[in-house]
């Protein structure tokens, strides 16, 4: 069964940093490419960044202005999202997502917090 | 980036109704669009993949048709457990873009 475990969010003062963490298991992460979709309180689903299988080929949405860094551990089945100089525009749950052929797979997501 | 339309972007209906919701796409996506259903505070969940192709484990009630730019899901018969938000998404070319979605109210 395919499984994605968000972690890593909380509460976080603006202009800080916070990394997100994403564990795969149930099927070879090594062939995936994998993305991060974020969703603000009552607002729509929001791409953000995709990472390559290889790493070799990375996207980030034009509204996260250079300020993530997406990156992956094949070895370890994990999948990285680096969030610095955070805004209150960046709250939001962040969910870990599987690209595939049949659509994606979700994980559970992971709630950050953007509050002085 | 290829854009996507949905519309309505919310709706009230009744248990029982038929419901159509559709999405458009900016440029030809050939049959590469899913439809996710979201309840509050949960992840998006799969219900169609490639247009029309039902999601194992989905109620047969839901169904999926369109290709190229124009695409719709259909709700045949609305259930209690329906009501939620809808959303489409493209999967022909990266980044895969999500319609804004569709919030499907009781009556």
């Amino acid at each position: 069964e395919v499984q994605l475990v968000e972690s890593g969010g909380g509460l976080v003062k603006p202009g800080g940093s916070l990394r997100l963490s994403c564990t795969a298991s149930g099927f070879t992460f090594s062939n995936y490419i994998m993305n991060w979709v974020r969703q603000a309180p009552g607002k729509g689903l929001e791409w953000i960044s995709s990472i390559s299988s290889s790493s070799t080929s990375i996207y980030y949405a034009d509204s996260l202005k250079g300020r993530f860094t997406i990156s992956r551990d094949n070895a370890n089945h994990s999948l990285y999202l680096q969030m610095n100089s955070l805004r209150a525009e960046d709250t939001a749950v962040y969910y870990c997502t599987r690209a595939g052929p049949r659509g994606d797979y979700w994980g559970q997501g992971t709630l950050v917090t953007v509050s002085s | 980036d290829i854009q996507m339309t949905q519309s309505p972007s919310s709706l009230s209906a009744s248990v029982g109704d038929r419901v159509t919701i559709t999405c458009r796409a900016s440029q030809s996506i050939s049959s590469y669009l899913n439809w996710y259903q979201q309840k509050p505070g949960k992840a998006p969940n799969l219900l169609i993949y490639t247009a029309s192709s039902l999601q194992s484990g989905v109620p047969s009630r839901f169904s999926g048709s369109g290709s190229g730019t124009d695409f719709t899901l259909t709700i045949s018969s609305l259930q209690p457990e329906d009501f939620a938000t809808y959303y489409c998404q493209q999967s022909f070319s990266s980044p895969r873009t999500f319609g804004q979605g569709t919030k499907v109210e009781i009556k």
